[in-house]
């Protein structure tokens, strides 16, 4: 398909576990952003990814969170001894940069992470 | 105060009718505003995204800016069952390029047939 790909869809996982949530963005597009939407909290901005740069990581809750974007295209959100305050829908979303204009971001249908 | 609020609802509508739904932000630094329709288990889909204060018209939905007040909302005209969705406003700074999306949490819509 022409849009944003997260895999697992699902994911059920053991409190201190670590999890890997992965996203195919739109191809072609150079920026790419991980989101996190939670009851009561709405979305919240986690990372963000624009070519080359340097990641902007100033959302990420704690430092259990990591992200990685290889060869400028797929992501990889990693958590690291999960914790149930974890538990959340994690949307990735990417858009094109074009000259100094801004574009829409687009989202994939997000990861459902349950904690136990 | 969170920079953007929106009342999550929610709000219950019959078939035909004019929904109105709004946010208002605290950062007038914010340049960009847009509108997202989320269905249950899926991603934001993008509805309207505006620059500039006035309106914006697309089929059956408006977009309207007023930055002076910090006021953005959403008309849809002619309701229909298929509108029911959670409708999330969003805003960027947008400083020379992209930047992260900051949202309402959401408002939750049912058209009644």
């Amino acid at each position: 398909g022409a849009g944003v790909s997260q895999s697992p869809s699902n994911k059920v996982t053991e409190k201190g576990k670590d999890v890997e949530l992965r996203c195919d963005p739109i191809s072609g597009h150079t920026a790419l952003y991980w989101y996190r939407q939670s009851l009561g909290q709405g979305l919240e901005f986690l990372i963000y990814f624009q070519g080359n740069s340097a990641p902007d990581k100033s959302g990420l809750p704690s430092d259990r969170f990591s992200a990685e974007r290889t060869g400028g295209s797929v992501s990889t959100l990693t958590i690291q001894r999960t914790q149930q305050e974890d538990s959340a829908v994690y949307l990735c979303a990417s858009s094109m940069r074009e000259g100094q204009g801004n574009q829409p971001q687009h989202f994939g249908d997000g990861t459902r992470l349950s904690i136990l | 105060q969170k920079e953007v609020e929106q009342d999550p609802g929610p709000l219950s509508v019959p078939e035909g009718a004019i929904v109105s739904l709004n946010c208002t932000y605290s950062n007038s630094a914010f340049q960009y505003f847009m509108w997202y329709r989320q269905y249950s288990r899926k991603g934001p889909e993008l509805l309207m995204y505006t620059y500039s204060s006035g309106n914006k018209e697309d089929g059956r939905f408006t977009a309207q800016v007023d930055k002076s007040s910090k006021y953005i909302s959403l008309f849809i005209r002619d309701s229909q069952p298929s509108d029911s969705a959670t409708y999330l406003c969003a805003t960027e700074l947008g400083l020379g390029g992209n930047t992260p999306l900051v949202f309402g949490k959401g408002t939750r819509l049912s058209v009644i047939a």
